[in-house]
């Protein structure tokens, strides 16, 4: 079974800092990469998603970078604030994986911001 | 416009009862999702439908059963329910831009 491994499992961070969490895969044929992000009670949300024909993608204050020689990609959250803990949940899959039930995801992390 | 509505939100059933989750989407989405929750585990396929009357297995499907009758609805069994299926359950429907996810089943067997 092909992982999807996500770091770290938990992430303390003051009000201002920089969040960052890390996703590797394994799977070369893998084009899809989206973040999900989950609060107390909901289900996940799709927060930003990339393709690698480019290596970094920006909405507002989260941007994930990716590096498909390492075969790897983050979310980094800039000017982290309270309102941005949640467990967020790194995935990966062939384009149509979503469609196809192809996508993993990772294992979550726990991210809580201090004010 | 509701999105993906899951009844119940929580039960409690006694190993070996069965039950019925139902799943509703307005959206018209082709593609519909059962995932369980666990801690520490991520989110893991249960079943899965590409359509009306279609089904197809997930990673984890043993202990369940799913009937796609409408295009609106998607349901998952349990046929008989054991300490090993206490999870959270969500249900998923997906479009070009991504998962549109219910808001869970919290589901306890004891």
């Amino acid at each position: 079974q092909q992982q999807v491994k996500q770091s770290p499992q938990s992430l303390i961070v003051q009000k201002g800092g920089i969040s960052i969490i890390n996703c590797a895969y394994e799977n070369t044929a893998f084009d899809y990469f989206p973040w999900y992000q989950q609060f107390p009670g909901k289900g996940p949300a799709l927060l930003i998603a990339i393709r690698p024909d480019v290596s970094e993608k920006k909405e507002g204050r989260f941007t994930i970078s990716f590096n498909k020689s390492a075969k790897q990609f983050s979310l980094h959250i800039m000017d982290s604030q309270p309102g941005d803990s949640a467990t967020y949940f790194c995935a990966a899959g062939p384009d149509y994986g979503g469609s196809q039930g192809n996508l993993i995801f990772g294992k979550g992390t726990k991210l809580s911001v201090k004010p | 416009n509701a999105g993906v509505t899951q009844t119940p939100k929580f039960r409690v059933l006694k190993t070996g009862q069965s039950m019925t989750l139902l799943c509703a989407q307005d959206m018209n989405h082709e593609y519909m999702y059962w995932y369980r929750q666990d801690p520490g585990m991520g989110l893991r396929l249960i079943h899965y439908s590409v359509g009306e009357g279609t089904t197809a297995k997930g990673e984890v499907p043993d202990g369940y059963n799913v009937s796609r009758l409408k295009k609106q609805n998607f349901l998952l069994g349990l046929e008989s329910a054991a300490p090993s299926q206490t999870s959270v359950y969500f249900c998923a429907t997906w479009a070009d831009y991504g998962y549109t996810f219910g808001s869970g089943t919290r589901l306890t067997v004891v």
